[in-house]
């Protein structure tokens, strides 16, 4: 049973709008949230993570959302770009389980010019 | 510097053989970390090291054996490959300690068992 899931395995959006990347969990334990982007042929690149005392943390063009009533949390891109075309994990640890990630499948974002 | 390394790039092998792929960090992180990525799946932890010396099961352990000799190097080794264990292998690493660190990911090695 996934832990982590992003149920949508793509999404395209047009340059200069808005991406919204959504990831739900099960586990109430988890205490920390994170995004890793991913290009073609190269390893996993850290984006941005969220505590789960948080609701909100923002960098730049990218800001994490979590609801943790919901287990939610989403990824918005302001303006998205081209180079943001990408796959992107949702990721979450787990208090004590020495900082292992238990990563989503991954949500393919295309941003077209 | 060069961050982690893999080797080999991509590899085919027969079922039965024995593979060890490489991993080599040169930043000094204490822990290393073992992943495959299986489409629709994500990555799942295989294996992990929280430092030299000592090793740790993941999510996905079977078929999969580890050393860590020193703080560098980190190998998984399958004694002997079944095309289940076809998948892209991600070796990552990140500093010990605290609530949470940046795992660096290397950019992996793509392993097809036939």
């Amino acid at each position: 049973d996934q832990q982590v899931k992003q149920n949508s395995p793509s999404l395209s959006v047009q340059e200069g709008r808005i991406s919204i990347l959504n990831c739900d969990y099960t586990n109430s334990m988890f205490d920390y949230f994170l995004w890793y982007k991913k290009y073609p042929a190269e390893g996993p690149t850290f984006l941005i993570s969220i505590s789960s005392i948080k609701d909100k943390n923002e960098d730049g063009r990218f800001t994490v959302f979590l609801n943790k009533s919901a287990k939610h949390l989403s990824l918005h891109i302001v303006p998205s770009q081209p180079g943001d075309s990408a796959v992107y994990f949702c990721a979450a640890i787990r208090s004590g389980s020495a900082r292992q990630l238990t990563f989503g499948s991954g949500t393919q974002l295309t941003v077209l010019p | 510097i060069a961050g982690i390394t893999q080797a080999p790039t991509s590899q085919i092998l027969a079922a039965g053989r024995r593979m060890t792929l490489r991993c080599t960090q040169d930043m000094r992180h204490n822990a290393m970390y073992w992943y495959r990525q299986d489409l629709g799946l994500g990555l799942r932890l295989i294996h992990y090291s929280n430092t030299a010396g000592t090793t740790g099961k993941g999510e996905v352990p079977d078929g999969y054996s580890v050393s860590r000799a020193n703080t560098d190097d980190f190998p998984l080794t399958l004694a002997s490959a079944v095309p289940s264990q076809t998948s892209v292998y991600f070796c990552a690493s990140s500093v010990a300690g605290g609530s949470w660190n940046e795992q660096f990911f290397g950019p992996g090695t793509r392993l097809t068992v036939l």
